[in-house]
C-alpha cells in the first residue's frame, strides 16, 4: 500500500512553460485535493474533486487545471508557469464516510519558477 | 466563515520542556478538530484527532482536548524531544462538506 504518490519530487521551470504534476493513491479515495504550500501562508486548496468526473475550484484556482478521469488519479496542470507559482504543492486524498476521517498527504512537490 | 488560528512561531524549548500550541477555531455547528504534523521535506500526517466536545486526542504523548466553550484545540506534550521539530498544523472539518481548514502552521524546535 502506498498510499499517496506525487511525481515529481523537484521542479524548475521557465516563465511561461506548461507542465503536468502527477499524483496517485491506492487506498481506493473519493475525496482528493490539491494544495500549495507558502511559508507563512499555511495550506491553501487549489482544486479538489469528489469522484471521478467530478473537481471543482478551492481558494486559489488561478493558473491551474485539474481532471479527474479515474479513482486513483489526480493531475494537476499549469498552463503557463509565473514565479508566483513557485512554491510547494501536495497532493491529498480521503475516504468519503465523514468529516472525522484524516486526510492522507503525498511527499509533496517543489516547483521553482524563474 | 469557518477559519482555525494557531499561536504565531517559531517555539523554541530545550528538550524535556513542556509544550503548548494553542488553537482556537471559528465554525458553526460541531466540527471535527485535527492537529498534522510535517516533518522536514515530507507532507504532512495526522497527529491526532477529537470528533465531539470533550473528546481528548492522543498520541505519540501529545494530546489535545475539544473545548466546545472555547472554541479551542490546544496541543500539550509534558517533555519534548529533539525529534519532535516540527512544523504542527491545527484543522478542522464539518459534517456534510468535503473541506479540510488548517491554520497557518507554528515551527517547533526542540534543542537538545
Amino acid at each position: 500500500n502506498a498510499g499517496v504518490t506525487q511525481t515529481p519530487k523537484f521542479q524548475v521551470l521557465k516563465t511561461g512553460q506548461s507542465m503536468t504534476l502527477q499524483c496517485a493513491q491506492d487506498m481506493n479515495h473519493e475525496y482528493m485535493s490539491w494544495y500549495r504550500q507558502d511559508p507563512g501562508m499555511g495550506l491553501r486548496l487549489i482544486h479538489y474533486s469528489v469522484g471521478a468526473g467530478i473537481t471543482d475550484q478551492g481558494e486559489v484556482p488561478n493558473g491551474y487545471n485539474v481532471s479527474r478521469s479515474t479513482t486513483e488519479d489526480f493531475p494537476l496542470r499549469l498552463l503557463s508557469a509565473a514565479p508566483s507559482q513557485t512554491s510547494v504543492y501536495f497532493c491529498a486524498s480521503r475516504t468519503s464516510g465523514g468529516a472525522s476521517y484524516e486526510q492522507y498527504f503525498g511527499p509533496g512537490t517543489r516547483l521553482t519558477v524563474t | 466563515g469557518d477559519s482555525v488560528t494557531q499561536m504565531e512561531g517559531p517555539v523554541t524549548l530545550s528538550e524535556e520542556a513542556f509544550l503548548t500550541i494553542n488553537c482556537t477555531y471559528t465554525a458553526t455547528g460541531y466540527p471535527s478538530l485535527f492537529w498534522y504534523v510535517q516533518y522536514p521535506g515530507e507532507g504532512l500526517q495526522l497527529l491526532l484527532k477529537a470528533t465531539k466536545a470533550d473528546d481528548k486526542g492522543s498520541n505519540k504523548g501529545f494530546e489535545a482536548t475539544y473545548r466546545k466553550e472555547t472554541t479551542s484545540f490546544h496541543l500539550e506534550k509534558g517533555s519534548v524531544q529533539v525529534s519532535d521539530s516540527a512544523v504542527y498544523f491545527c484543522a478542522l472539518s464539518k459534517t456534510g462538506g468535503f473541506k479540510t481548514i488548517f491554520g497557518a502552521g507554528t515551527r517547533l524546535f526542540v534543542k537538545a
